[in-house]
């Protein structure tokens, strides 16, 4: 089956880094979604992996290792306003997307 | 550009009664989907569609239908609501025919099924 498991809450200092790690079981990945959303708001997209390795898309970054079923988001510099939920999410075959349960990150002054 | 729009933002049916979810983009994206968020859960796929005329199912179908008869429209039937389908349901879009890329969420509509 498909499952993607996520901490459910993190909890960080403004200024700091924190990593969110994502590790997954689905037949036939394709690739690793990170999304953001706050409190009543809709998800908003904030990085894809589809091959092994980093990317980087300024204060924030993700990583995939396939090998390993695991990837994560790293947030750094972190701001009040980063505290929201963070989902990752993955691909199977045939435009299947499955998330994550999402990690709820509370950034404190 | 209005992005993904959703009507309505809320909604309150009673067990049985049907309704359509409205969903429009006008970005020209060919990729659009349905989700469904439980409270302290991730986005479930219920619907999606790679272009015009093509929709497939996801994850949890049930209870749903959908059809794509332009680009621009995407809406999401309930033909007999159930207390278990009370949920925010998020459309997206996708210039890609893919999931998996990045997806523009509309704002979402809460349904409550009494």
């Amino acid at each position: 089956g498909q499952s993607l498991e996520q901490p459910s809450e993190v909890t960080a200092v403004e200024g700091a880094i924190v990593q969110i790690n994502c590790t997954y079981q689905t037949s036939g990945f394709y690739g690793l979604s990170w999304y953001q959303q706050h409190d009543g708001g809709a998800p908003t997209f904030l990085s894809y992996n589809a091959l092994d390795g980093l990317e980087e898309t300024g204060r924030f970054s993700s990583f995939l290792s396939r090998s390993d079923s695991y990837g994560y988001l790293l947030l750094q510099e972190l701001q009040m306003k980063d505290s929201a939920s963070y989902f990752c999410a993955g691909e199977t075959g045939a435009n299947n997307l499955f998330f994550g349960t999402g990690t709820r990150l509370t950034v404190i002054p | 550009n209005a992005g993904v729009t959703q009507t309505p933002k809320f909604q309150v049916l009673k067990t049985g009664q049907s309704m359509t979810l409205q969903c429009a983009q006008d970005m020209n994206h060919e990729y659009m989907s349905w989700y469904r968020q439980d409270p302290g859960m991730g986005l479930r796929l219920i619907h999606y569609s790679v272009g015009a005329g093509i929709t497939d199912q996801g994850e949890v179908p049930n209870g749903y239908n959908v059809s794509r008869s332009t680009t621009e429209d995407f809406p999401l039937r309930l033909l007999s609501a159930a207390p278990s389908q009370t949920s925010v349901y998020f459309c997206a879009s996708s210039p890609e025919t893919s999931g998996n890329y990045e997806q523009y969420f509309g704002p979402g509509t809460r349904l409550t099924v009494t």
